[in-house]
Formats: C-alpha cells, structure tokens, sequence
C-alpha cells in the first residue's frame, strides 16, 4: 500500500522567513500525481499545490513551490515570505490510481508562523 | 468557498444511532469522495463514487454506506454509532476520475460527535 510521510509534526517560522516542509511518499507507480493541503483553523481543506510525476519541473504558486524529487520519492513544500496567514496544518497527499484516484494522506505538519 | 457543500455543519447524537450526512458537488463534478478525519487515524478515504456508481473503497466500516444520486450529489449513512466514530467527515468532488486535470475540491466537513 502507497503510504505517505510528514516527519516533522511541528514546524515554526517568523514572519517574511522561508519555511519548508518535508514529505516522502512510498509507491511503485511511474506515473502518479502527489498535492499539498492547507487546513487552517476553520478546518476548511484547501488546495495549496499540486505536481504531476512525470513533469520535471518543480511546480510553483506564487509563494508557495515544491521540490520533488522522484526518484527519492520526496515532496517538499516552500513557503517564502511567509505570513501570519499561512498558519495551518499542512497535509501532503498521494493520489492512488489504483484506489479510484482517492488521496493517501500524511499526518500533517502543523506550521506556526510568529510575528 | 470550494464550491462543494455538505450539510449539516454539526452533529450530536447518542451510541447506536443512525446519522446521515449530505454533499453537494460543484456544479459539473461528477466524482465525489468521502473522507473522514479523526485524531487517531488522521485524513482517511472511506468511499468514492462517480456519476451514481460506486468507483472505489477505502476503509469504510461495514456500519457505514453511501449513495450518489442521479442529481449527483451524495448521502453517507452512518448507523450503530460508537464513541469512535466521533469525527470530521469531508466530501471531496472532482470532474472526472484520473483526468490530468482532475483535482479534489473539499467540502467544509461536517463534525459529528458521538456521545
């Protein structure tokens, strides 16, 4: 089974600093597309970025961009600039086609952003 | 706002009952996931299903079932309610199933509680 691994449970980062948040993934599939979740307070899921596996280039929104590495099965996530808005849980996600493209979840990291 | 709406937003009920929770897909969506939230197991798929057939199954306990109806949107029953079913509940909606565009767009959840 495809799992997936947030191993920093807790991360901290000042205001206008540059965070990054890790995730490894475990999988056998070639081609696969991994996202990142936002849930802030209000426990709305939101979509922060997606990547597609068998692009090469690392996917970009405006302050938010990832580094992936496929052939280590990494997926981090970079927040630059970071803003008091930006404090959430963090949710990396695989999606498995083999389970009717349904998202394989990490456990989180939980991002505090201090003034 | 995501687009996707489920109803209710809370939900107090005693061991043994029977619940059932609502989702309205984004106008266009034909996929809708169901996924449940709980301290101990984290973000988990439960069930999908696409334009009124059920796709895929997570770990769905036998005491729980869903519909999609031919207006699309989804019922997910609950019934012999435990302690430990105590959680947040999410409907994610999506076009299709695989399509390289097909992102998952979360519902606000609906919090259940069992007591």
């Amino acid at each position: 089974a495809q799992t997936v691994t947030q191993s920093q449970p807790e991360m901290s980062v000042q205001e206008a600093e540059t965070v990054t948040l890790s995730c490894t993934y475990d999988t056998s599939e070639s081609d696969y597309y991994l996202f990142w979740y936002k849930q802030p307070p209000s426990r709305q899921m939101i979509l922060v970025i997606r990547q597609e596996a068998y692009k090469q280039q690392n996917a970009t929104e405006n302050r938010f961009s990832v580094n992936f590495q496929k052939a280590a099965k990494s997926f981090s996530l970079k927040i630059s600039d970071s803003q008091l808005g930006d404090a959430a849980m963090y949710f990396c996600a695989y999606r498995d086609p083999n389970s009717g493209y349904a998202l394989n979840f990490g456990k989180g990291t939980s991002l505090l952003v201090t003034p | 706002d995501s687009g996707v709406t489920q109803t209710p937003k809370h939900l107090i009920t005693a061991t043994g009952q029977r619940v059932t929770l609502r989702c309205s897909p984004r106008s266009g969506d034909l996929s809708v996931y169901w996924y449940q939230q709980s301290l101990d197991q984290g973000l988990q798929f439960l069930i999908q299903y696409y334009n009124g057939e059920e796709r895929a199954k997570g770990n769905i306990l036998e005491r729980f079932s869903a519909q999609q109806f031919p207006d699309l949107h989804s019922e997910l029953n609950l019934s012999s309610l435990e302690l430990g079913d105590s959680a947040l509940y999410f409907c994610a909606s999506s076009v299709r199933t695989g399509a390289s565009t097909d992102t998952q767009y979360f519902g606000p959840g609906t919090r259940l509680t069992v007591l």
